[in-house]
């Protein structure tokens, strides 16, 4: 059974470090040509992609976050991490990660698994 | 690179069918066969119904479909039903290391 879930703070301060952790179960980051993703929805609003992580650890960020943002991850731990600078009350949103799945050639570009989402709130 | 395109809101009564556009540009929908599709529930996560603009996964119900026409992908709901009322969400692969995905604004689904 397939599972991922998100974990970080619920309440962070103006200008400072988010970092959230992602834990996967019941598959291994290590498998070829899979990856997650890190997606964001402020309260309302739409969704917004923020960074992918291949299984090869290759990265890939956001035009319009990539300064601020980094993701990383830990296979043995089973864990994708990404870390955000200098949150601002517009960061405030429900942060989710996100699967996509093992290609047999190629990697597949969709979600099939989504954590339950954390809620951030930027606030001082 | 901008969200794509979707009508705010769109309606339809027990049985209809309702189809929801998707418009994005050559560089993302128009460019790939890599559009999926994502319901989402009031405080739920979302979850797939379509990818790889038409195909559904295990568990999708038949009665959602999908298909594209250029920029504009489009996702069908044929006999609409009470548990179908929830927001869709499109997403297409934009093909670059700087913008790997694309979002929808969103699209409310009310039955009526």
């Amino acid at each position: 059974q397939v599972t991922l879930k998100e974990s970080g703070p619920v309440l962070v301060k103006p200008t400072e470090t988010l970092t959230l952790t992602c834990t996967v179960s019941g598959f291994s980051l290590s498998n070829a040509r899979m990856g997650v993703s890190w997606i964001r929805q402020p309260p309302g609003k739409a969704l917004e992609w923020l960074a992918h992580i291949f299984s090869n650890d290759e990265k890939s960020y956001s035009t319009s976050l990539k300064s601020r943002l980094t993701i990383s991850k830990d296979t043995s731990k089973s864990q994708v991490v990404l870390t955000m600078t200098n949150m601002d009350p517009v960061d405030t949103a429900t942060y989710y990660c996100a699967r996509t799945p093992q290609g047999a050639t190629t990697p597949r570009w969709y979600f099939d698994y989504w954590g339950q989402g954390t809620l951030v709130t930027v606030s001082s | 690179q901008s969200a794509l395109t979707q009508p705010r809101s769109v309606s339809g009564s027990p049985g209809q069918s309702v189809t929801i556009s998707c418009t994005g540009t050559s560089s993302d929908v128009g460019g790939y066969n890599y559009v999926s599709w994502y319901q989402q529930h009031p405080g739920k996560a979302p979850k797939l119904m379509i990818y790889d603009v038409s195909k559904r996964p295990s568990g999708v119900p038949d009665r959602f479909s999908g298909s594209k026409s250029g920029n504009t992908a489009s996702l069908t709901i044929s006999g609409l039903q009470a548990e179908d009322e929830a927001d869709y969400y499109c997403c297409s692969y934009a093909g670059s290391y700087t913008f790997l995905y694309v979002f929808g604004t969103g699209t409310k689904v009310t039955v009526l």
